[in-house]
């Protein structure tokens, strides 16, 4: 079974450019999560979805942040503009609801 | 305001004996706690888990000791294996129901052959 898949792996980008993040999680689970996650750092959750609605974006920087999921599947996270600040690594994260979670990769964003 | 604290940021352990990694948490609403191993360039991969109705979970070389009134859980792999080298970070849910994660700092775990 693949699991999460996330891409790109690493991206740089200058400081108030804008970037995206791309999430396919593991087939068959509804749930969705994009973490945040800072150098030297544990997780943290931006936004959880059930299927393609979310249900807690309350830590999301809505200013900057946007993030959709398209059919309850896939999911893009987005920054517009990108803050030197915003450097992390973005963690996506899939389950059946209630269950254990599934982590991707990441993506190792540097903001210059 | 962390909620969830992993006091230790490294450890080192000769091959062949026991590691324990300790973990404190603050909000007495969690009642689910987790341990993940996250390996360089990879993401957190889920290991043992605990629910607040037991107090020890055993899987293989792994147990995991949860202390409800001390909010204190531990996690002890016996014997330690080189590839046990990793970075352990510990989390809890609440009991919305939700399945929310709450990760402390993590510890970086050496396991020396």
């Amino acid at each position: 079974e693949a699991g999460v898949v996330q891409s790109p792996r690493y991206k740089i980008i200058e400081k108030k450019q804008p970037v995206a993040f791309w999430c396919n999680p593991i087939s068959g689970h509804n749930t969705l999560y994009w973490y945040r996650q800072n150098l030297g750092q544990g997780p943290e959750l931006l936004i959880r979805y059930e299927n393609e609605e979310a249900v807690d974006d309350s830590q999301l920087p809505k200013d900057r942040f946007s993030a959709e999921r398209l059919k309850g599947v896939d999911s893009t996270l987005k920054i517009q503009p990108a803050e030197l600040g915003d450097s992390a690594v973005y963690l996506c994260a899939s389950s059946w609801t209630g269950q254990s979670q599934y982590f991707g990769p990441g993506t190792r964003l540097t903001v210059l | 305001d962390q909620q969830v604290k992993q006091n230790s940021p490294s450890l080192s352990v000769q091959e062949g004996r026991i590691s324990i990694l300790n973990c404190d948490y603050t909000n007495s609403m969690f009642d689910y706690f987790l341990w993940y191993k996250k390996y360089p360039a990879e993401g957190p991969t889920f290991l043992i888990s605990i629910s607040s109705i037991k107090d020890k979970n055993e899987d293989g070389r792994f147990t995991v000791f949860l202390n409800k009134s001390a909010k204190h859980l531990s996690l002890h792999i016996v014997p330690s294996q080189p590839g046990d080298s990793a970075v352990y970070f510990c989390a809890a849910s609440d009991q919305t129901g939700a399945n929310n994660l709450f990760f402390g700092t993590g510890t970086r775990l050496t396991v020396i052959p």
